[in-house]
């Protein structure tokens, strides 16, 4: 069965540092991988996915994510943040194959500073 | 491209009442799940359908829990008796095809139960 790591809880950062969010899959090929954002009260934002092909995937909002098979990761970064990506992101996986189902992982919550 | 809608937004019950939610999704999504988003955590799957017919139920509590996809458009879900612990946001989402294979979930706003 696939699986999705989240390591930090919380992440806090400055405005216009730099992030880093960490995901970790578990699953015996490649799968689907996506990232989602969720702002307080709203359903999840698709930012970006990955199939098959490129490992840097660019996503909206100057997000991007590598996939990295060696190490089972899919961590999303932006190069300089703004106050208004405080929100919660969600790493999720899918079996590549007729019906998949994307699996969640349990979240990171992101506060920016000004 | 109209977004998935759900109905209502909020909504609030005593214990041992039921409830439903329904979902418009994507329209030409032939694939519509049902999540279930507990304050502090990942979503989690209940139901999965593909048209009108069932892909995948396992996560359902299925007692309590029911849900259809009549004409495979729209979508309700229900829950009845419901307990203080099905308090959470309930997440629809749809996905289309491409050359055979789901791509990727679109979601609604959600409606946050509150069970007291």
């Amino acid at each position: 069965a696939q699986s999705v790591t989240q390591p930090d809880i919380h992440i806090t950062v400055s405005e216009g540092a730099s992030l880093e969010l960490r995901c970790n899959y578990s699953y015996g090929a490649t799968p689907y991988l996506f990232w989602y954002v969720q702002s307080p009260g709203q359903g999840l934002q698709l930012l970006l996915k990955y199939f098959s092909g490129d490992t840097l995937v660019q996503g909206i909002k100057g997000f991007e994510a590598e996939f990295k098979r060696s190490q089972s990761s899919f961590n999303l970064r932006k190069p300089s943040v703004h106050w208004s990506d405080a929100a919660e992101y969600f790493c999720a996986v899918g079996a590549p194959g007729g019906s998949y189902i994307p699996t969640f992982g349990r979240g990171t919550s992101l506060i920016v500073h000004p | 491209e109209a977004g998935v809608a759900q109905s209502p937004r909020y909504k609030i019950i005593e214990k041992r009442q039921s409830v439903a939610f329904w979902c418009n999704p994507i329209s030409g999504h032939a694939t519509l799940y049902w999540y279930q988003q507990i304050l502090g955590q990942g979503p989690k799957l209940l139901i999965q359908f593909q048209n009108n017919g069932v892909v995948d139920d396992s996560q359902l509590p299925k007692d309590r829990f029911s849900a259809e996809r009549l004409k495979g458009v729209d979508s309700t879900l229900k829950i009845q008796p419901a307990k203080l612990e099905d308090s959470a946001v309930y997440l629809c989402a749809s996905s289309s095809t491409r050359q055979g294979k789901n791509t990727e979930a679109f979601f609604g706003q959600g409606t946050r139960l509150t069970v007291v």
